[in-house]
């Protein structure tokens, strides 16, 4: 089984900061590699596929990279509304999908 | 507009069943995958099962497999799971998520608004 870990759990920044976020899995995944956002009580919101594509009507400054096992999505200026949970997700053959634990951006 | 809105959950006693219902509009159900994925409170996310457009094809995650159920009704733009023998640790939010076709990650690019299921004596 495919395990995603991420880190760091939680980044402390502030409005107008860049923020790094690390996704990796316990065996490559090629780039079948998605990132999602959640804020409180909503549902998550897809923002990256195939590890470095914008969805629809994502904004720019949401970027991702990597492949095989180290994934990387950055933020290069949070706005106030990027202070979410981000979750990424692995598609492989078994299982199906795997979500990594969060990291969750908070304001500093 | 893409809509997608489940039904169905609620407060069930430990060994009961629940059906919840994912009811879409505003895209050709019948040629999208579907998937259910839920959310204990306050943790993370937990995939726990999928279905091809047709229905032919279903996969589920081992800590459901033998108790759920995924189904679709394509002539009625609906999409279950059938949830039997429930244990405390499948409480969560419900959500349904439509599949983008053709994308090596299977992204889920819609979500439902989620349905809670509470499993308690």
């Amino acid at each position: 089984e495919i395990v995603l870990t991420q880190s760091p759990a939680t980044l402390s920044l502030s409005p107008g900061e860049r923020a790094t976020l690390s996704c990796r899995a316990s065996q490559s995944v090629s780039s079948y590699l998605a990132w999602y956002q959640q804020k409180p009580g909503q549902a998550p919101r897809l923002l990256i596929y195939d590890a470095s594509n914008r969805a629809t009507g994502i904004p720019a400054r949401f970027s991702g990279s990597g492949s095989g096992t180290d994934f990387t999505l950055t933020i290069s200026s949070l706005e106030p509304e990027d202070f979410a949970v981000y979750y990424c997700q692995q598609r492989s053959n078994w299982p199906l999908f795997t979500f990594g634990g969060g990291t969750k951006v908070e304001i500093k | 507009e893409v809509q997608l809105v489940e039904s169905g959950g609620g407060l069930v006693q430990p060994g009961g069943s629940l059906r919840l219902s994912c009811a879409a509009s505003g895209f050709t159900f019948s040629s999208y995958e579907m998937n259910w994925v839920r959310q204990a409170p306050g943790k993370g996310l937990e995939w726990v099962s999928y279905i091809s457009s047709s229905g032919s094809t279903i996969y589920y995650a081992d800590s459901v497999k033998g108790r759920f159920t995924i189904s679709r009704d394509n002539a009625k733009n609906s999409l279950y799971l059938q949830m039997n023998s429930l244990r405390a640790e499948d409480t969560a939010v419900y959500y349904c998520a439509r599949v983008i076709p053709g994308r090596y990650s299977y992204p889920l690019d819609y979500w439902g608004q989620g349905t809670l299921v509470t499993v308690s004596s």
